[in-house]
């Protein structure tokens, strides 16, 4: 089936520093998605892409969907410690039936530099 | 308040039990989900379900089964459970397959 490659698959962050992760596909998508997950809990949306080009921000986040469609990179900026979890893209071709179910990247996991 | 709930947070059981677990969601939405996360953290759709389609992965055991009473409840019975069931199930919803909510998580520990 189709798959997503995120990376990096982990990284420490300092206070202060700013975030990139970004996803690859070998198919095209209709919408992109980026959640955070903390511990012991769900997903949770952070920012919906929903056109090739778009860039959208969410308070000190920034992501864009790739014009190509086959992409999608995820910017935080000015890292707090409360931004420490892992970040999921995850990929829809569509709308409707099983092209509306989400293909997920395999994470990225944000810690804090000791 | 909560947008889309699971209960139980935690199932611990043996082998070979049957179990359910439920899932509702306030939304409004008219497309339910069940995804599985394994322990390394890899989400996987397992079902998506509106009151028109049931979309099943192939890759998931007929073992496992979506109920849905109405359009706000979608839950998951797992027959004769086995060791490899062990993971967190999370239920979601959205608009005909719009952005996902997701819930808190199931954790299954099956002994």
């Amino acid at each position: 089936g189709q798959q997503l490659n995120q990376s990096p698959q982990s990284m420490f962050i300092q206070e202060g520093e700013d975030v990139s992760m970004n996803c690859t596909s070998s198919s095209i998508f209709n919408t992109w998605l980026w959640y955070k997950q903390d511990p012991g809990e769900g997903p949770v949306l952070l920012i919906a892409l929903y056109k090739a080009g778009e860039l959208t921000s969410n308070g000190r986040l920034t992501a864009q969907f790739g014009i190509t469609r086959k992409d999608s990179f995820l910017n935080i900026s000015a890292s707090i410690p409360s931004d420490v979890g892992i970040y999921f893209c995850a990929g829809q071709e569509g709308y409707g039936g099983s092209q509306g179910n989400l293909i997920f990247g395999k994470g990225t996991k944000l810690s804090v530099k000791p | 308040d909560t947008a889309v709930s699971q209960t139980p947070k935690y199932l611990v059981t043996q082998m070979g039990n049957d179990k359910s677990i439920k899932c509702e969601q306030n939304l409004g939405h008219d497309t339910m989900y069940w995804y599985k996360q394994d322990s390394k953290k890899f989400l996987k759709i397992m079902f998506s379900y509106n009151n028109k389609e049931l979309i099943i992965n192939e890759t998931v055991p007929n073992r496992f089964s979506p109920k849905s009473p109405d359009k706000a409840h979608l839950n998951l019975h797992i027959n004769s459970l086995e060791l490899g069931d062990s993971a967190v199930y999370f239920c979601a919803s959205s608009h005909s397959g719009g952005a996902k909510n997701f819930g808190p998580g199931t954790r299954l520990t099956v002994t």
